[in-house]
């Protein structure tokens, strides 16, 4: 059965601290694998890896994907309180159109 | 602007009773997708639709239904199979062809209470 997992499932952390989140899988086909970031209510997307760019970055963000280990990080630098969010991993596979969700990292920056 | 609508927002039902959750767009996308969201579980697919007139069940389609008779609106029906409906659920779309797994776009969430 394909299976999307992340770590941990909540992380407290405190302004200007750097967090690392993890998401690892396990699916036929793999084709693409997504971060999205959810703070009240419609997740927001935030990067794609695929074969073709394995490493994306946005400011204090960065995300790398590991095809080799089958499994991708998500690091926020400097942390802010506006980080505090729920992040979710998600892959998309070969031939089918739906994405595979992960449960999601709920991440609480502190001031 | 283009983009995804859900309502209501917020709905509060009796067991018993059916009801629809509104999803519309307006991004000229063919796929829709219809998500379950509970505290811890992340995000759990119901049904999804590729195309017009079309479409397929979900990890958890049990005791719901879908229609899709136009490109722009994909409702979803909360029947009263659904033995624990309580949820946040999330619509989304996502455009190219059927078997591209890009960005899927979403709208802002319907939370259902059943009273």
């Amino acid at each position: 059965e394909d299976k999307v997992v992340q770590s941990p499932l909540s992380l407290v952390v405190h302004e200007g601290d750097t967090v690392t989140l993890n998401c690892s899988y396990e699916v036929t086909n793999f084709r693409s694998l997504l971060w999205y970031k959810q703070e009240k209510k419609a997740p927001t997307f935030l990067f794609m890896l695929t074969s073709s760019g394995i490493e994306k970055k946005s400011g204090r963000l960065s995300s790398i994907l590991d095809k080799k280990e089958l499994s991708s990080i998500l690091n926020i630098t400097a942390t802010q309180t506006g980080d505090s969010a729920i992040y979710l991993c998600a892959v998309g596979r070969r031939s089918q159109g739906n994405l595979i969700f992960g449960k999601g990292t709920k991440l609480s920056v502190k001031p | 602007d283009g983009g995804i609508t859900q309502s209501p927002k917020y709905l509060f039902r009796k067991e018993g009773q059916n009801v629809t959750l509104s999803c519309e767009q307006n991004l000229n996308h063919d796929a829709m997708y219809w998500y379950r969201q509970d505290p811890g579980q992340g995000l759990r697919l119901i049904y999804y639709s590729q195309i017009v007139n079309d479409f397929q069940k979900g990890d958890i389609a049990e005791g719901y239904s879908v229609s899709r008779e136009k490109k722009e609106s994909f409702p979803l029906t909360v029947t009263s199979a659904q033995k624990n409906p309580t949820a946040f659920y999330l619509c989304a779309s996502k455009g190219g062809d059927a078997t591209n797994t890009g960005e899927l776009f979403f709208g802002e969430g319907s939370r259902l209470t059943v009273l």
